[in-house]
Protein backbone atom coordinates (compact mmCIF):
# COMPACT_ATOMS: atom_id res chain seq x y z
CA UNK A 1 0.00 0.00 0.00
CA UNK A 2 1.15 3.66 -0.63
CA UNK A 3 1.63 5.56 2.35
CA UNK A 4 3.12 9.61 2.65
CA UNK A 5 3.98 10.63 6.14
CA UNK A 6 4.00 13.95 7.40
CA UNK A 7 5.31 13.97 10.76
CA UNK A 8 5.38 17.52 11.19
CA UNK A 9 2.14 19.31 11.43
CA UNK A 10 3.42 22.91 12.05
CA UNK A 11 6.84 24.56 12.11
CA UNK A 12 7.14 28.44 12.78
CA UNK A 13 10.57 29.75 12.21
CA UNK A 14 11.67 33.44 12.39
CA UNK A 15 12.44 34.88 8.86
CA UNK A 16 16.00 34.11 7.80
CA UNK A 17 16.24 31.00 9.57
CA UNK A 18 16.42 27.71 6.95
CA UNK A 19 13.94 24.88 8.04
CA UNK A 20 13.56 21.44 6.64
CA UNK A 21 9.97 19.69 6.17
CA UNK A 22 10.00 15.82 6.10
CA UNK A 23 8.68 13.61 3.95
CA UNK A 24 8.68 9.65 4.17
CA UNK A 25 6.79 7.80 1.72
CA UNK A 26 6.08 4.00 1.93
CA UNK A 27 5.26 2.06 -1.56
CA UNK A 28 5.94 -1.32 -2.78
CA UNK A 29 6.14 -0.13 -6.32
CA UNK A 30 9.62 0.42 -7.93
CA UNK A 31 8.93 3.21 -10.45
CA UNK A 32 7.04 6.14 -9.21
CA UNK A 33 7.62 9.83 -8.72
CA UNK A 34 7.83 12.24 -5.46
CA UNK A 35 5.77 15.77 -5.36
CA UNK A 36 6.09 18.91 -3.20
CA UNK A 37 3.22 21.28 -3.34
CA UNK A 38 3.20 24.25 -1.40
CA UNK A 39 -0.63 25.86 -0.55
CA UNK A 40 -0.63 29.49 0.26
CA UNK A 41 -3.96 31.10 2.17
CA UNK A 42 -5.21 31.84 -1.12
CA UNK A 43 -5.74 27.49 -1.45
CA UNK A 44 -4.98 26.69 -4.38
CA UNK A 45 -2.03 23.86 -4.52
CA UNK A 46 1.15 25.15 -6.41
CA UNK A 47 3.53 22.33 -7.76
CA UNK A 48 7.18 22.70 -7.03
CA UNK A 49 8.69 19.61 -7.83
CA UNK A 50 8.73 16.01 -9.38
CA UNK A 51 11.00 13.38 -8.82
CA UNK A 52 11.26 9.79 -10.36
CA UNK A 53 12.08 6.78 -8.47
CA UNK A 54 15.19 6.33 -10.48
CA UNK A 55 16.74 9.69 -9.56
CA UNK A 56 18.31 10.24 -6.30
CA UNK A 57 19.92 13.99 -7.39
CA UNK A 58 19.39 16.31 -5.04
CA UNK A 59 18.19 19.40 -6.67
CA UNK A 60 18.22 22.87 -6.03
CA UNK A 61 16.09 25.45 -6.91
CA UNK A 62 16.82 29.33 -5.79
CA UNK A 63 16.07 29.09 -2.17
CA UNK A 64 14.70 25.52 -2.42
CA UNK A 65 16.25 22.51 -2.09
CA UNK A 66 15.41 19.09 -1.95
CA UNK A 67 17.23 15.58 -0.88
CA UNK A 68 15.79 12.08 -2.25
CA UNK A 69 16.83 9.22 -0.26
CA UNK A 70 15.19 5.68 -1.70
CA UNK A 71 17.22 3.87 1.37
CA UNK A 72 15.25 5.51 4.21
CA UNK A 73 12.43 6.46 1.75
CA UNK A 74 12.77 9.89 2.58
CA UNK A 75 12.08 13.12 0.60
CA UNK A 76 12.93 16.20 1.99
CA UNK A 77 12.65 20.04 1.97
CA UNK A 78 14.78 22.66 2.86
CA UNK A 79 13.96 26.51 2.68
CA UNK A 80 17.31 28.47 3.17
CA UNK A 81 16.90 31.75 4.27
CA UNK A 82 12.97 31.53 4.55
CA UNK A 83 10.87 34.76 4.17
CA UNK A 84 7.52 35.64 5.38
CA UNK A 85 6.21 34.63 1.67
CA UNK A 86 6.77 31.03 2.55
CA UNK A 87 4.35 30.73 5.20
CA UNK A 88 1.87 28.25 3.66
CA UNK A 89 0.83 24.89 4.01
CA UNK A 90 3.06 21.99 2.29
CA UNK A 91 1.94 18.71 1.00
CA UNK A 92 4.41 16.17 -0.36
CA UNK A 93 2.59 13.66 -2.76
CA UNK A 94 3.68 9.51 -3.79
CA UNK A 95 2.38 8.66 -7.38
CA UNK A 96 2.14 4.76 -8.45
CA UNK A 97 4.23 4.31 -11.51
CA UNK A 98 4.06 7.09 -13.67
CA UNK A 99 0.22 7.60 -13.58
CA UNK A 100 -1.66 11.13 -13.31
CA UNK A 101 -3.25 12.83 -10.75
CA UNK A 102 -5.86 10.08 -9.66
CA UNK A 103 -2.65 7.90 -8.67
CA UNK A 104 -1.27 10.88 -6.55
CA UNK A 105 -1.16 9.82 -2.69
CA UNK A 106 -0.99 13.16 -0.43
CA UNK A 107 0.77 13.22 3.39
CA UNK A 108 -1.76 15.24 5.56
CA UNK A 109 0.39 18.47 4.65
CA UNK A 110 2.95 20.62 7.46
CA UNK A 111 1.90 23.97 7.82
CA UNK A 112 4.79 26.23 8.03
CA UNK A 113 4.86 30.13 9.60
CA UNK A 114 7.50 32.29 9.03
CA UNK A 115 7.40 35.13 11.49
CA UNK A 116 8.81 38.35 10.81
CA UNK B 1 -3.07 33.38 -18.93
CA UNK B 2 -3.49 29.68 -18.96
CA UNK B 3 -5.23 27.70 -16.23
CA UNK B 4 -7.81 26.00 -14.29
CA UNK B 5 -11.01 28.42 -12.98
CA UNK B 6 -13.14 27.05 -10.16
CA UNK B 7 -16.31 29.10 -8.87
CA UNK B 8 -17.63 29.87 -6.89
CA UNK B 9 -15.11 30.41 -4.28
CA UNK B 10 -16.98 29.89 -1.46
CA UNK B 11 -20.35 28.16 -1.42
CA UNK B 12 -23.15 27.31 1.01
CA UNK B 13 -25.56 24.87 0.60
CA UNK B 14 -29.08 23.80 2.97
CA UNK B 15 -29.09 20.48 3.72
CA UNK B 16 -30.85 18.10 1.04
CA UNK B 17 -29.85 20.53 -1.44
CA UNK B 18 -27.81 19.38 -4.50
CA UNK B 19 -25.22 21.87 -5.29
CA UNK B 20 -22.73 22.08 -8.67
CA UNK B 21 -18.91 23.25 -8.41
CA UNK B 22 -17.17 24.36 -11.72
CA UNK B 23 -14.18 23.59 -12.94
CA UNK B 24 -12.34 24.83 -16.50
CA UNK B 25 -9.56 24.60 -17.69
CA UNK B 26 -7.78 25.53 -20.67
CA UNK B 27 -4.25 24.05 -20.63
CA UNK B 28 -5.82 21.06 -23.00
CA UNK B 29 -5.16 18.72 -20.52
CA UNK B 30 -6.89 15.35 -21.80
CA UNK B 31 -7.18 14.62 -17.89
CA UNK B 32 -9.16 16.34 -15.05
CA UNK B 33 -10.02 15.30 -11.17
CA UNK B 34 -11.84 16.32 -8.03
CA UNK B 35 -10.29 16.40 -4.52
CA UNK B 36 -11.87 17.16 -1.31
CA UNK B 37 -9.85 18.38 1.67
CA UNK B 38 -10.83 18.66 5.31
CA UNK B 39 -9.28 20.34 8.12
CA UNK B 40 -5.50 18.84 8.95
CA UNK B 41 -5.95 16.42 6.24
CA UNK B 42 -4.42 15.04 2.71
CA UNK B 43 -6.15 15.34 -0.35
CA UNK B 44 -8.38 13.00 -1.50
CA UNK B 45 -9.51 11.44 -4.71
CA UNK B 46 -13.13 12.05 -5.60
CA UNK B 47 -13.87 11.47 -9.39
CA UNK B 48 -11.49 11.80 -12.08
CA UNK B 49 -11.66 11.68 -15.88
CA UNK B 50 -9.39 10.78 -18.36
CA UNK B 51 -11.37 11.64 -21.41
CA UNK B 52 -14.54 13.29 -22.79
CA UNK B 53 -17.79 10.96 -21.44
CA UNK B 54 -15.11 9.18 -19.73
CA UNK B 55 -14.63 9.51 -15.47
CA UNK B 56 -14.13 7.27 -12.66
CA UNK B 57 -14.50 6.75 -8.81
CA UNK B 58 -12.21 7.71 -6.80
CA UNK B 59 -11.65 6.55 -3.40
CA UNK B 60 -14.73 8.95 -1.67
CA UNK B 61 -17.39 9.09 -4.71
CA UNK B 62 -20.26 8.46 -2.76
CA UNK B 63 -22.48 11.40 -2.45
CA UNK B 64 -21.09 13.12 -5.56
CA UNK B 65 -21.52 12.98 -9.29
CA UNK B 66 -19.80 14.56 -12.00
CA UNK B 67 -20.33 14.89 -15.97
CA UNK B 68 -17.67 15.44 -18.27
CA UNK B 69 -19.22 16.19 -21.87
CA UNK B 70 -16.53 18.99 -23.19
CA UNK B 71 -12.85 18.58 -22.44
CA UNK B 72 -12.33 22.15 -21.05
CA UNK B 73 -15.12 21.09 -18.02
CA UNK B 74 -16.01 18.96 -15.10
CA UNK B 75 -18.41 19.86 -13.40
CA UNK B 76 -18.99 18.42 -9.50
CA UNK B 77 -22.48 17.93 -8.41
CA UNK B 78 -22.81 17.50 -4.30
CA UNK B 79 -25.74 15.44 -3.42
CA UNK B 80 -27.84 14.85 -0.73
CA UNK B 81 -26.81 11.40 0.05
CA UNK B 82 -23.32 12.90 0.82
CA UNK B 83 -23.58 13.23 4.42
CA UNK B 84 -20.94 15.51 5.57
CA UNK B 85 -20.26 17.61 2.45
CA UNK B 86 -18.67 20.97 4.27
CA UNK B 87 -15.20 20.90 3.21
CA UNK B 88 -12.51 22.46 0.59
CA UNK B 89 -12.90 20.91 -2.99
CA UNK B 90 -9.93 21.30 -5.36
CA UNK B 91 -10.00 20.99 -9.22
CA UNK B 92 -6.91 19.44 -10.76
CA UNK B 93 -5.99 18.93 -14.14
CA UNK B 94 -2.73 17.17 -15.79
CA UNK B 95 -1.47 15.11 -19.48
CA UNK B 96 1.85 14.39 -17.83
CA UNK B 97 2.58 13.35 -14.12
CA UNK B 98 2.01 16.80 -12.69
CA UNK B 99 -1.58 18.02 -11.51
CA UNK B 100 -2.45 21.70 -11.63
CA UNK B 101 -4.68 22.67 -9.29
CA UNK B 102 -7.20 25.80 -9.31
CA UNK B 103 -8.08 28.08 -6.61
CA UNK B 104 -10.95 26.03 -4.55
CA UNK B 105 -14.26 25.56 -3.41
CA UNK B 106 -15.47 26.20 -0.28
CA UNK B 107 -18.51 24.71 0.95
CA UNK B 108 -20.18 25.22 3.95
CA UNK B 109 -23.87 23.33 4.90
CA UNK B 110 -26.09 25.13 6.61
Amino acid sequence: AQKVTQAQTEISVVEKEDVTLDCVYETRDTTYYLFWYKQPPSGELVFLIRRNSFDEQNEISGRYSWNFQKSTSSFNFTITASQVVDSAVYFCALSRGWGGANNLFFGTGTRLTVIP
Amino acid sequence: DGGITQSPKYLFRKEGQNVTLSCEQNLNHDAMYWYRQDPGQGLRLIYYSQIVNDFQKGDIAEGYSVSREKKESFPLTVTSAQKNPTAFYLCASSQTAEAFFGQGTRLTVV
